[in-house]
């Protein structure tokens, strides 16, 4: 149980495009999923928090309007990286709370296995 | 001062050694602890989940909390060679974002 995918897993896209990144919880409901950005050897640093049916909640630093995000659904929440750059390169991963009502651990996060994103 | 400090590594060590990983923390609000496994370029597995002071065993592996000392571990027993990923300690206060540490680097070569 508990596990969250993410599509695609990697993509490459030309600078000033925008890319769609889907992360979906299989087997449970989740009010609430966080998105990460990851560099090469460093740990994982929080974008955003998204609850289902209302707005995401950026961390400071995180730029809303370049990087949207939408949960539409208890399964699935997209970002979308607007205008897409070099910098913007990055391996960016989504996780997933459970309900507590499904019976499994609170408190804690499923991860997706990352999306890896190239900017050219 | 971070809220989470975990030493980087890189660890190597032989395989079969016990491996001792370890994370500090300056809030006393925490009381969720996790420990988090990722291999290169994939997401964090969560390996173990602590709520209160003591020790939890789950196999090789073995999560301690202390949190007078606002310190916790997690032991390897037996290490393996596709134990080789980096450790994330993890933890929150509650229904929040989780507040990682650095990750530490584990080689385990035979």
């Amino acid at each position: 149980g508990a596990v969250v995918s993410q599509h695609p897993s990697w993509v490459i896209c030309k600078s000033g495009t925008s890319v769609k990144i889907e992360c979906r919880s299989l087997d449970f409901q989740a009010t609430t999923m966080f998105w990460y950005r990851q560099f090469p050897k460093q740990s994982l640093m929080l974008m955003a928090t998204s609850n289902e049916g209302s707005k995401a909640t950026y961390e400071q630093g995180v730029e809303k309007d370049k990087f949207l995000i939408n949960h539409a659904s208890l399964t699935l929440s997209t970002l979308t990286v607007t205008s897409a750059h070099p910098e913007d390169s990055s391996f960016y991963i989504c996780s997933a709370r459970d309900l507590p009502e499904s019976g499994t651990i609170q408190d804690t996060q499923y991860f997706g296995p990352g999306t890896r994103l190239t900017v050219l | 001062q971070k809220e989470v400090e975990q030493d980087p590594g890189p660890l190597s060590v032989p395989e079969g050694a016990i491996v001792s990983l370890n994370c500090t923390y300056s809030n006393s609000a925490f009381q969720y602890f996790m420990w988090y496994r990722q291999y290169s370029r994939k997401g964090p597995e969560l390996l173990m989940y602590t709520y209160s002071s003591g020790n939890k065993e789950d196999g090789r592996f073995t999560a301690q909390v202390d949190k007078s000392s606002k310190y916790i571990s997690l032991f390897i027993r037996d290490s393996q060679p596709s134990d080789s990923a980096t450790y994330l300690c993890a933890m929150t206060g509650g229904y929040n974002k989780l507040i990682f540490g650095a990750g530490t680097r584990l080689a385990v070569h035979p």
